[in-house]
């Protein structure tokens, strides 16, 4: 079965630029979509198809997805940016979702 | 404004069947779209556990499709889930949400309904 494999966690300075990867075979043949989940909270979709941004996310979130990687950068982090991101593809009608990745600005 | 509400017990003993609903509101299911079941189990990750297209094709994730059903009303606006022999492993957050686009991605998002399971 289809894997996205994420690191567990990423830590980044106020102001500074993150970026997760999110790594699956031939990923870059796919669309790849990015969620962003806060305690508590359902997840919310931040980036889609590989690099488009739905209505009201801010222009700090951008995505891009090439051969078997897929990433996720938020520029100019700030704390409330701090969350719980996930991936996620789709192949041959099976959604397939990365394990996560824990974001701490500090 | 598509909006999700999933319902249903909130404990089930192992060995029984776990049983949730989610209603739709602000889009008719006969339309279209692909509707979907997604997990987390406390401190976790997510795990997509299966969705059902309009028309009644359904789509099972291959670790789960022995023990689950997804079926769909479309007089009743809502689709339901359904999990056989629960362990203490299907404990968790349940969300449904209605994946849409080229990339299939899950664009809105019930607000979750935490499952225990235990006797």
């Amino acid at each position: 079965s289809y894997e996205l494999t994420q690191p567990p966690s990423v830590s980044v300075s106020p102001g500074q630029t993150a970026s997760i990867t999110c790594s699956g075979d031939k990923l870059g043949d796919k669309y790849a979509c990015w969620y962003q989940q806060k305690p508590g909270q359902s997840p919310v979709l931040i980036i889609y198809q590989n690099n488009k941004r739905p209505s009201g996310i801010p222009e700090r979130f951008s995505g891009s997805n090439s051969g078997n990687t897929a990433t996720l950068t938020i520029s100019e982090t700030q704390a409330m940016d701090e969350a719980d991101y996930y991936c996620q593809a789709w192949d041959s009608n099976t959604w397939v979702f990365g394990g996560g990745t824990k974001l701490t600005v500090l | 404004q598509v909006q999700l509400q999933e319902s249903g017990p909130g404990l089930v003993k192992p060995s029984e069947t776990l049983s949730l609903t989610c209603t739709v509101s602000g889009y008719s299911i006969s339309s279209g779209f692909y509707w979907g079941w997604i997990r987390q189990p406390p401190g976790k990750g997510l795990e997509w556990i299966g969705s059902i297209y309009h028309s009644g094709s359904t789509y099972y994730n291959p670790s789960l499709k022995s023990r689950v059903t997804i079926s769909v009303d479309t007089s009743k606006n809502q689709f339901s889930l359904k999990l056989s022999s629960v362990a203490a492993a299907d404990m968790a957050v349940y969300y449904c949400a209605r994946p849409q686009g080229l990339g299939m991605q899950f664009d809105y998002w019930g607000q979750g309904t935490l499952v225990t399971v235990s006797s």
